[in-house]
């Protein structure tokens, strides 16, 4: 069946430093979105990209390459409370909300 | 204005238990989720309603698991008969709509089934 691959599975950063996180999915997507969720706390939505449509919100930035099967979400400038698990999640079909999340990325940001 | 609410926060069942638990959306909101979120399997989707049509019943969690959606402003996932390997948090989200939108989440039902 259709897989989303997250990487890395977790990253340390310091303080100011950028990041970037990325999804590989095995079938044609229809939109990705990206989710955060902090330890112990509600997930969030953080962007939503149609295919290959670039997303930004504040230091957020999704962009997808049709041509790679990949989506990336870049953090510029990271903060402490950016800690938490970035989950990505593929849609795909006609119809209906057929959804598959990535298994997430753990990032620290340390000062 | 309330965010998405669960209740209850946490369950105990006892295998072959039916549990019911319930969610309300936010105010005028046209689509609610449901979602299983585990350690190992991560987060998956059991049902998507829009305007309380269901629009997609996660396939695979048909035969024990069901959602219903009576009105706009509550939904229940019942899960019939509990079994130990469906212990995990339990999500609800609602979004004004599926495309170009937000989900709002509550913040789970944590559910142990013995």
């Amino acid at each position: 069946g259709q897989q989303v691959e997250q990487s890395p599975a977790s990253l340390v950063l310091q303080e100011g430093e950028n990041a970037e996180l990325q999804c590989t999915y095995s079938t044609t997507l229809n939109s990705m979105q990206w989710f955060y969720q902090r330890p112990g706390g509600r997930l969030v939505s953080l962007l939503y990209s149609p295919s290959w449509a670039e997303q930004r919100g504040g230091r957020l930035t999704s962009s997808a390459a049709s041509n790679e099967s990949r989506s990336s979400l870049h953090i510029s400038s990271s903060q402490i409370t950016d800690s938490g698990t970035y989950l990505c999640a593929m849609e795909r079909g006609t119809g209906g909300y057929k959804v598959v999340f990535g298994s997430g990325t753990r990032l620290l940001v340390s000062p | 204005d309330a965010g998405v609410t669960q209740t209850p926060r946490h369950e105990v069942a006892e295998k072959g238990q039916t549990i019911i638990l319930k969610c309300e959306p936010v105010s005028g909101h046209n689509d609610l989720f449901w979602y299983r979120q585990t350690k190992i399997q991560g987060l998956e989707l059991l049902s998507y309603f829009r305007s309380k049509s269901l629009m997609e019943d996660g396939g695979a969690f048909k035969d024990r698991f069901k959602a219903e959606m009576l009105n706009s402003s509550f939904s229940t996932l019942k899960i019939q008969p509990t079994e130990p390997k469906d212990s995990a948090v339990y999500l609800c989200a609602s979004s004004p709509t599926k495309n170009q939108d937000t989900q709002y989440f509550g913040p789970g039902t944590r559910l142990l089934v013995l």
